[in-house]
């Protein structure tokens, strides 16, 4: 595709219940990279991706938090058992290749209310 | 850890005025520097790369420089417009992308 998409792009959900976030990355892009940002917070990072191995899941901030990605392409944030305190926009990015020399870019979120 | 701070954390500026808006970081073996802009609601748009065998790189009215040696970063912005309200953010790659809290920018008409 022309740019990264994820989806559902709202998503409001009871607390106590699973949700699952998609992002597809551009075509080609080999890392991906999941962030969280909360209302009127600077952004957080939560997992980066190259091709289908995690290098760096320092981010993630507990064991109701976890990701994949299958086929070096789509990938998906689970939260389990949700909170109110993971309320926030998630933000999925990728790059063409590693972090180190490579431009990334983000796709437009989806915003998670924990009711 | 890579450590990166933008000043100010929010401007308010009229319009038409030239502004600049900072980014430092604490390890100065980057390979580039990206600024990026937020709109409310939204996701983030890259706005410009800079290499750091680079000094400056130009878009349109933006104007970005990089002193590696210093670990900083400037954003000039050229008579800014209302439409330039936004936040802006400044990352630096790594074994991850870190990034500055942004600078909230205001242009008032």
């Amino acid at each position: 595709g022309a740019g990264v998409s994820q989806s559902p792009s709202n998503k409001v959900t009871e607390k106590g219940k699973d949700v699952e976030l998609r992002c597809d990355p551009i075509s080609g892009h080999t890392a991906l990279y999941w962030y969280r940002q909360s209302l009127g917070q600077g952004l957080e990072f939560l997992i980066y991706f190259q091709g289908n191995s995690a290098p760096d899941k320092s981010g993630l901030p507990s064991d109701r938090f976890s990701a994949e990605r299958t086929g070096g392409s789509v990938s998906t944030l689970t939260i389990q058992r949700t909170q109110q305190e993971d309320s926030a926009v998630y933000l999925c990015a990728s790059s063409l290749g590693p972090p180190l020399d490579n431009e990334q870019f983000f796709g437009p979120g989806t915003r998670l209310t924990v009711l | 850890k890579q450590e990166v701070t933008q000043i100010p954390a929010a401007l308010s500026v009229p319009e038409g005025e030239n502004l600049v808006l900072n980014c430092s970081f604490t390890d100065s073996a980057i390979y580039n520097l990206q600024w990026f802009r937020q709109d409310p609601g939204k996701g983030l748009t890259s706005l410009l790369l800079i290499q750091s065998s680079q000094r400056e790189q130009t878009s349109g009215r933006l104007n970005a420089s990089l002193d590696k040696s210093s670990g900083r970063s400037t954003l000039y912005i050229a008579a800014s417009q209302p439409g330039d309200s936004a936040t802006y953010l400044c990352a630096v790659p790594g074994n991850q992308f870190y990034f500055g809290t942004g600078t909230s920018l205001t242009v008032i008409p």
